[in-house]
């Protein structure tokens, strides 16, 4: 079975340029979720996705960042326009099903805005 | 407000060791209490994940504690390997309406284990 996979692994931008972060969640996971880690702090949660729904997006930082799961499968993460401190690591996580159920979690995006 | 706190911020042991990791939290209402191991460049992968009845729970050379009444959980590693050099994040869910959860991160203890 794959796992959660992300692309890119790693994007260098500069400051007020758009990048898409990609997140291909386990097939049939209807759970999707994005976080995010900036230099030296704890992840942090930045929104969940019901299949294409968005359940919770109480984490996303402001309305420069903008999230979609087209059809309940993969999601992406825009960010436009880039700023400095968007830089850290983004994570997408997938669960099969709401609960205790834990959530595996994709490797990554390094995100540096110059 | 809800948080997550972690000692040691670092630690180095030996090859062989055993060594315990702390969390202490203040996430209400309470769902469950996970920890991660985290290796550089890869995501968190779950090792442990506990509701406020389990005490104790174990997998492989790693138990974690949790005591529910002063909000405190432990990871013990018992005989280390060089593989177990990793970031340890403790993880508290709290349970939301509709049956989910949210997760909150502990700042992670980063364990380094020497020959």
């Amino acid at each position: 079975e794959a796992g959660v996979t992300q692309f890119p692994s790693h994007s260098v931008i500069e400051k007020g340029q758009t990048v898409t972060l990609r997140c291909d969640p386990i097939s049939g996971h209807d759970n999707l979720y994005w976080y995010r880690r900036v230099m030296g702090k704890e992840i942090k949660f930045l929104l969940h996705f019901v299949k294409e729904s968005k359940q919770d997006e109480s984490g996303m930082p402001n309305n420069r960042f903008l999230a979609e799961r087209t059809g309940g499968t993969y999601s992406t993460l825009k960010v436009q326009p880039a700023e400095l401190e968007d830089s850290g690591v983004y994570f997408c996580a997938s669960s099969p099903e709401r609960g205790m159920r834990e959530q595996y979690f994709g490797p990554g995006t390094r995100l540096t805005v110059t | 407000k809800n948080q997550v706190e972690q000692s040691p911020q670092s630690l180095i042991i030996l090859e062989g060791k055993n060594c315990t990791l702390q969390c202490n939290y203040t996430v209400s209402p309470f769902s469950n209490l996970r920890w991660y191991k985290q290796d550089t460049g890869r995501g968190p992968v779950s090792l442990t994940i506990m509701t406020f009845s389990e005490n104790t729970k174990s997998n492989g050379r790693y138990t974690a504690t949790l005591d529910a009444d002063t909000k405190q959980s432990s990871l013990h590693i018992t005989a280390s390997q060089l593989s177990d050099s990793a970031s340890y994040i403790c993880v508290v869910s709290g349970s939301l309406s509709g049956g989910y959860n949210k997760l909150i991160f502990g700042a992670g203890t980063r364990l380094a284990v020497h020959p």
